[in-house]
C-alpha cells in the first residue's frame, strides 16, 4: 500500500523565520515520484517540485529546499526566511512507477506566517 | 484560457438530485484526473483519464459517481442521487504523459448537497 503522512496539521511561524515541513512516505515501488503542492486561500493547487526515487540530491529554489532521504522515507520541505505569503496549506504526494498515474496525498500541513 | 478550467464553480443541490461537474483540461494534456477533497479527509483520487485507455476508475467511492472524456479532451463528473456526504470540492487536474505527474489543477467546484 502506498501512503503519505504528514504529521503536521498546522504551523504558525512569525516573518523571517525558518519553517520545515515533515513529509514521510511509504511504497513498495523501486521507482516512484513524489512532489509538494501548495494551495494559497484561493483554492487552487499549485505545483512546486518533483522528485524521482533515483535521484537523492537535494534541492534549492530560492528561498524552498528539499531534503529527500530514501533511508527514512522522508521528503521535507524547508521555506527559509518565511514571509506572509507563504501562508497556505502545503502537501506532498506519492506517485508510483506502475501504470496508476494518480497522485496519493498527504493530509496536508497548513502554515501560517504572521507579520 | 492557458489553465484548466471548471464549471460550474459552486453548486448546491438537494439530497437526492443528479449533478454533473465539467473539466476543461489544458489543451495537448493526454491525462485528466478528478479529485475530491472534504474537510479533515484531505485530497483523495477518483478516477484518471489517460489518453484513450480505459480509465482507471479505483477510487470511486461507490456506483452513484462516474465520469466520461469526450473526444479526449472535456470531461464530466456524474453524481447520481447525491447525499450530504457527497459536500467537497471537486478538483480536476490534467497533465502531459512524458512529464510524469507534474498536475495541473483546476480551481474545483465547490459541492454543497443539502
Amino acid at each position: 500500500a502506498q501512503k503519505v503522512t504528514q504529521a503536521q496539521t498546522e504551523i504558525s511561524v512569525v516573518e523571517k523565520e525558518d519553517v520545515t515541513l515533515d513529509c514521510v512516505y511509504e511504497t513498495r515501488d523501486t521507482t516512484y515520484y513524489l512532489f509538494w503542492y501548495k494551495q494559497p486561500p484561493s483554492g487552487e493547487l499549485v505545483f512546486l517540485i518533483r522528485r524521482n526515487s533515483f535521484d537523492e540530491q537535494n534541492e534549492i529554489s530560492g528561498r524552498y529546499s528539499w531534503n529527500f532521504q530514501k533511508s527514512t522515507s522522508s521528503f521535507n520541505f524547508t521555506i527559509t526566511a518565511s514571509q506572509v505569503v507563504d501562508s497556505a496549506v502545503y502537501f506532498c504526494a506519492l506517485r508510483g512507477g506502475g501504470s496508476q498515474g494518480n497522485l496519493i496525498f498527504g493530509k496536508g500541513t497548513k502554515l501560517s506566517v504572521k507579520p | 484560457g492557458a489553465g484548466v478550467s471548471q464549471s460550474p464553480s459552486n453548486k448546491v443541490t438537494e439530497k437526492g438530485k443528479d449533478v454533473e461537474l465539467r473539466c476543461d483540461p489544458i489543451s495537448g494534456h493526454t491525462a485528466l484526473y478528478w479529485y475530491r477533497q472534504s474537510l479533515g479527509q484531505g485530497l483523495e483520487f477518483l478516477i484518471y483519464f489517460q489518453g484513450n485507455s480505459a480509465p482507471d476508475k479505483s477510487g470511486l467511492p461507490s456506483d452513484r459517481f462516474s465520469a466520461e472524456r469526450t473526444g479526449g479532451s472535456v470531461s464530466t463528473l456524474t453524481i447520481q442521487r447525491t447525499q450530504q456526504e457527497d459536500s467537497a470540492v471537486y478538483l480536476c487536474a490534467s497533465s502531459i504523459l512524458d512529464r510524469v505527474g507534474e498536475q495541473f489543477f483546476g480551481p474545483g467546484t465547490r459541492l454543497t448537497v443539502l
